[in-house]
């Protein structure tokens, strides 16, 4: 069965330092997407950043970045220079499959609580 | 803009009652979705749709109902026979493709008074 584990209930991060949160996966799937979303306290997820299972670069947005180790099965979330405004909850999630036509399911984590202190 | 409406926010239900919650899409998105979050938990898939009039099961769909009339709407229902609706719900909807994820509404805090 398909499964995302984070395994830090919290974190603490200082102001404008750099911060990593844990993501193992596991699917027999080859063919899979990596999402990590971000749910601030007022509960809408926003969208942070992809990683496809054959992409060979780790995904990079902005100040987010993804370690991709396919081998391990680790897709972990790198925040650069955090931000007050990043305190909040985040998930790691997988989708099974390319994605070409059908349906496609998001499998979630527990999630990590950030907390970025000044 | 396009995006996801979710309605009412907060919602507070009674012993006994059915209660429906609103999602309206306006991204032309063909898949729809409705996820539960728990406090201090990840999310937990309901029910899904990919086009008008179809629907499926997802992971913890006792107690829920769903339909989809319009390619815009996807209203989920609570029913009685939910016996923990206590949750926090998330509607998503995703082009049939998904290669880019979800997009998210911004919840309906359901509560049994």
């Amino acid at each position: 069965a398909q499964k995302i584990t984070q395994t830090q209930p919290g974190m603490f991060v200082q102001e404008k330092e750099a911060v990593t949160l844990d993501c193992t996966y596991d699917t027999s799937d080859q063919s899979y997407g990596l999402f990590w979303y971000k749910q601030p306290s007022s509960g809408e997820m926003i969208f942070l950043i992809y990683q496809g299972s054959y992409d060979e670069q780790n995904a990079t947005e902005g100040r987010y970045s993804l370690n991709f180790q396919k081998a391990r099965k680790s897709a972990n979330l790198v925040i650069s220079a955090s931000q007050l405004g990043d305190s909040a909850m985040y998930f790691c999630a997988m989708r099974e499959g390319r994605g070409s036509g059908g349906y496609n399911k998001l499998i979630f984590g527990a999630g990590t609580r950030l907390a970025v202190h000044p | 803009d396009g995006g996801i409406t979710q309605s009412p926010k907060y919602l507070f239900r009674k012993e006994g009652q059915n209660v429906t919650l609103s999602c309206e899409q306006n991204l032309n998105h063909d898949a729809m979705y409705w996820y539960r979050q728990d406090p201090g938990q990840g999310l937990r898939l309901i029910y899904y749709s990919q086009i008008v009039n179809d629907f499926q099961k997802g992971d913890i769909a006792e107690g829920y109902s769903v339909s989809r009339e319009k390619k815009e709407s996807f209203p989920l229902t609570v029913t009685s026979a939910q016996k923990n609706p206590t949750a926090f719900y998330l509607c998503a909807s995703s082009m049939e493709t998904g290669i880019y994820g979800y997009t998210f509404g911004s919840g309906t805090r359901l509560t049994v008074v």
